[in-house]
């Protein structure tokens, strides 16, 4: 499984725009973009993917670069809620059973 | 939709014991996936399965098993307990597998090990 590289910890204002950086240098052709977070005392959930073209949903936007070796995840208004350990991981398509593998991932801290 | 219910939530054994942990996923999920989350070695996958196939295997020894039944419910037990073995205990469903899908986590069982 490909390896991705994130920041250890980032702070941030409530109310202002976040953005979540990711090094996936190895990444494959056919390796989606995945992020997760983990609220304190939860279990993960799900934020976004995508494989070559940005996604945008409710929770944030996916930036993903040309060459597809980085990505970034966009908290366009961060709120205290969004304090969580988030995590890049990536998943190979070819592969059809479902197994992630979690690095150390970033940990937000929103300060009111 | 009710989400991945987790049954016990939290779990005390002493070393030597077994446990069994349960796993509902939601409605219609056909895969479902055991992850242990520990201070030291973070989040890391155990096995999924799938139609009750297991399908994938995390790198972890054989003291650790799972089994899924036929209404995808899912169960993990882990004989022989070690202190190590206190963790919390997650279980992840999704609607079949593939990169483009999604996993929903449910809370996850705390187990002590005394």
């Amino acid at each position: 499984d490909a390896k991705t590289t994130q920041p250890n910890s980032m702070e941030s204002n409530e109310e202002e725009p976040v953005h979540l950086p990711c090094n996936h240098s190895t990444i494959s052709g056919t390796d989606y973009i995945h992020w997760y977070r983990q609220l304190p005392s939860q279990g993960p959930e799900y934020v976004i993917h995508g494989l070559t073209s940005n996604v945008n949903n409710r929770m944030a936007s996916l930036a993903i670069a040309e060459d597809r070796k980085s990505s970034t995840l966009i908290l366009h208004r961060a709120t205290l809620r969004d304090a969580a350990v988030y995590y890049c991981i990536l998943r190979d398509s070819v592969d059809s059973s479902y197994k992630l593998i979690f690095g150390s991932g970033t940990r937000l801290l929103v300060r009111p | 939709k009710a989400g991945v219910t987790q049954t016990p939530r939290y779990l005390i054994k002493t070393r030597g014991q077994q446990v069994t942990l349960s796993c509902s996923p939601i409605s219609g999920h056909r895969s479902v996936s055991w992850y242990q989350q520990t201070p030291g070695q973070g989040l890391q996958f155990l096995f999924e399965y799938f139609s009750e196939t297991q399908r994938n295997k995390g790198n972890f020894p054989g003291r650790f098993s799972g089994r899924q039944f036929s209404n995808s419910r899912s169960e993990m037990n882990v004989s022989t307990l070690e202190l190590g073995d206190s963790a919390l205990y997650l279980c992840a469903s999704s609607a079949s597998g593939g990169a483009g899908h999604t996993q929903y986590f449910g809370p996850g069982t705390r187990l002590t090990v005394l």
